[in-house]
């Protein structure tokens, strides 16, 4: 399977815990995007990576997000001390520069639900 | 104001009717617009894409740009059960290719 792939695809933690997703593009995609996605809602921006580099994280994300791509190949996206309001459905995409830029793939998403 | 909106619906629209789906940007110097399709419980998947004014057809779909109006639309002739689906405007806001989307407008095609 040479789709984007996301682990774990749920995770139930209790409020105050840290979670971890990981995500691994599609081989030859060099830039990497997390959403988060909530019901009734459109996928709302948190950050992106071309290669390793971070360019930039989202304004409405507090300091307890924080995400890596150390090789530029698979992503981390850590959240401390979760909050009920962060569950919601983690989207990873990847994508290739240029011409296919804005041409997302999506993996199937890591579900959080905080208790 | 909102960097994408989109009428959140449902809209509702008959089998084999034209369904019309409408978007709105805030940043005028965007050069990059994409539809994507979200059905329950999956993920989005690219549908159209579309970078200069006017119209681009792919089959059934039709996207539709007016840069000077800030105005994206996606129409969808002879529609069907199968594009039941919450439907997704996507911009690239910038040269680093940051990609925002709207919040959706679910379409429900009735039998």
């Amino acid at each position: 399977d040479t789709g984007v792939s996301q682990d774990p695809r749920h995770k139930i933690t209790k409020r105050g815990q840290n979670v971890t997703f990981r995500c691994d593009p599609i081989s030859e995609h060099n830039r990497l995007y997390w959403y988060r996605q909530t019901l009734g809602q459109g996928p709302e921006f948190l950050t992106y990576f071309q290669n390793e580099a971070q360019l930039e994280k989202s304004r409405l994300l507090s300091d307890r997000f924080s995400a890596e791509r150390p090789k530029g190949s698979f992503s981390t996206l850590e959240i401390q001390r979760t909050e009920q309001g962060d569950s919601a459905m983690y989207l990873c995409a990847s994508s290739s520069p240029g011409q296919g830029a804005g041409e997302l793939f999506f993996g199937e998403g890591s579900r959080l639900t905080v208790l | 104001q909102k960097e994408v909106e989109q009428n959140s619906g449902p809209l509702s629209v008959p089998e084999g009717a034209i369904a019309s789906l409408n978007c709105t940007y805030s940043d005028r110097g965007s050069q990059s617009f994409f539809w994507y399709r979200q059905y329950s419980g999956k993920s989005p998947e690219l549908i159209m894409f579309i970078y200069s004014n006017g119209d681009k057809e792919d089959g059934r779909f039709t996207a539709q740009l007016n840069k000077a109006s800030q105005y994206v639309s996606l129409l969808i002739r002879d529609s069907q059960p199968s594009d039941s689906a919450t439907y997704l405007c996507a911009v690239n806001m910038n040269r680093d290719d940051k990609i925002i989307f709207g919040k959706g407008t679910r379409l429900h095609i009735l039998p």
